[in-house]
């Protein structure tokens, strides 16, 4: 069964360095989502590309945030510098295509601790 | 208005019970509501999900009530087992392209 894959699954790090996530999403899949979750809250969108564009960051903090999907295949997420806040799960999501009713398919998550 | 209000926060019930987890959401422009289930080190997975034409729909032990004139929609897991301790989240999105926003989650422990 395809799955959106994801790493690192874990990375500890300590404020004021720089960290990157990575995500392979379904082949064929057109859409990706990045999304941050904090503990005890539901997952909230950072970043939604369409193939290789961006279609909302709108809630992406792009002082220290960024994202990219060169190819329109797999993405990396940036932060730098980290901060204490930024400790939560950043998942990676994907679906075919744009509509809202299509199925999201997530990937485990990469759990961030920022020291 | 973007907000999805989920709850309880947290359920406890035995086996065979039947959990019931709500939720309530502000703009009515909202037209797709889904149920997503996630597991301890696992990302969220779809479950269950409905438009607003309907007012209930059933998969399984897993049903979706939909009230569109109190803006409100919940969850129920009939004969619950202990493999449905979970959290779950309901979501909501529409057409016009506004992101999907959860709720808070809820997590639930099915007692043996």
């Amino acid at each position: 069964e395809a799955e959106v894959a994801q790493s690192p699954r874990y990375k500890i790090t300590e404020k004021s360095q720089a960290v990157a996530f990575w995500c392979d999403p379904i082949s064929g899949h057109a859409t990706l989502y990045w999304y941050r979750q904090i503990l005890g809250q539901g997952p909230e969108l950072l970043v939604q590309f369409q193939d290789e564009s961006v279609v909302d960051d709108s809630q992406l903090p792009k002082d220290r945030f960024s994202a990219e999907r060169l190819k329109g295949v797999d993405s990396t997420l940036k932060i730098q510098p980290a901060e204490l806040g930024d400790s939560a799960m950043y998942l990676c999501a994907s679906t075919e295509s744009s509509g809202p009713y299509n199925e999201q398919f997530f990937g485990p998550g990469t759990r961030l601790t920022v020291l | 208005q973007q907000q999805v209000k989920q709850s309880p926060q947290s359920l406890i019930v035995q086996k065979g019970g039947i959990p019931i987890i709500n939720c309530a959401y502000e703009n009515t422009a909202f037209d797709y509501f889904p149920w997503y289930q996630q597991f301890p080190g696992k990302g969220p997975a779809l479950l269950i999900a409905i438009r607003p034409d309907v007012s209930e729909k059933k998969e399984g032990r897993f049903t979706i009530s939909f009230n569109k004139s109190a803006k409100q929609f919940s969850l129920h897991i009939m004969d619950s087992q202990p493999g449905d301790s979970a959290t779950y989240f309901c979501a909501a999105s529409n057409t016009g392209g506004f992101k999907t926003i959860f709720g808070a989650g809820t997590r639930l422990f099915v007692k043996a």
